[in-house]
């Protein structure tokens, strides 16, 4: 049961362009959603989150916008640069049998070329 | 402020054998999460340890067990290895409630063969 979906494995982008990842879900009770970025031999490193209540979250050059009536999150990356190549996960949190946890997508990897 | 830490960084087994991977938090941090990551996946959640207690447990057999140390380092104990534990596997500490706040360590990478 895949609760978070990020249906691109990849997408590449022009640097200077805008940048858009999508992420899924499908469990009405995620109440927080975050996005980390992984480089190569790297752990995850918390980008941008955004709670249920907000539908727009925005951080220098990364905005996350969220839809809960679709289920839906993406990340806006403006303008793109060769740095943000890397893995991007989209991670939701849920709060069952008295603690939370963090349910995440598969990851999008994106490729910004000059 | 250092960060958080795993050894080793590779790991080759054979099938029914036991490893133990370990994870330094990062320094003030008093929750531990370890996650798998198989290939081409998101990480799944494993277990989250809190004051040295198992706080919270995903979809996992009981061959996957866990510590957490007083001063905060933390252990993954998988018995009876299976070729499908083979995985990218990352701890992740913070302060309870914190997921914001959560760092990853680089993982260390098992192979079962």
């Amino acid at each position: 049961d895949q609760q978070v979906k990020q249906n691109s494995p990849s997408l590449s982008v022009q640097e200077g362009r805008i940048s858009i990842l999508n992420c899924d879900y499908t469990n009405s009770m995620f109440d927080y959603f975050l996005w980390y970025k992984k480089y190569p031999a790297e752990g995850p490193t918390f980008l941008i989150s955004i709670s249920s209540i907000k539908d727009k979250n925005e951080d220098g050059r990364f905005t996350v916008f969220l839809n809960k009536s679709a289920k839906h999150l993406s990340l806006h990356i403006v303008p793109s640069q060769p740095g943000d190549s890397a893995v991007y996960f989209c991670a939701a949190e849920l709060f069952s049998g008295g603690y939370n946890k963090l349910i995440f997508g598969a990851g999008t990897r994106l490729a910004v070329h000059p | 402020e250092t960060g958080v830490t795993q050894s080793p960084t590779h790991l080759i087994k054979t099938r029914g054998q036991q490893v133990t991977l370990r994870c330094s938090s990062q320094s003030g941090h008093n929750t531990v999460s370890w996650y798998q990551q198989a290939l081409g996946q998101g990480p799944q959640f494993i277990f989250q340890y809190y004051r040295e207690e198992e706080n919270g447990r995903g979809n996992f057999p009981p061959r996957f067990s866990g510590l957490q140390f007083p001063n905060y380092s933390s252990e993954l104990n998988v018995n009876a290895l299976e070729l499908d534990d083979s995985a990218l596997y990352l701890c992740a500490s913070s302060l309870v409630g914190r997921f914001d706040g959560q760092f990853f360590g680089p993982g260390t990478r098992l192979t079962v063969l």
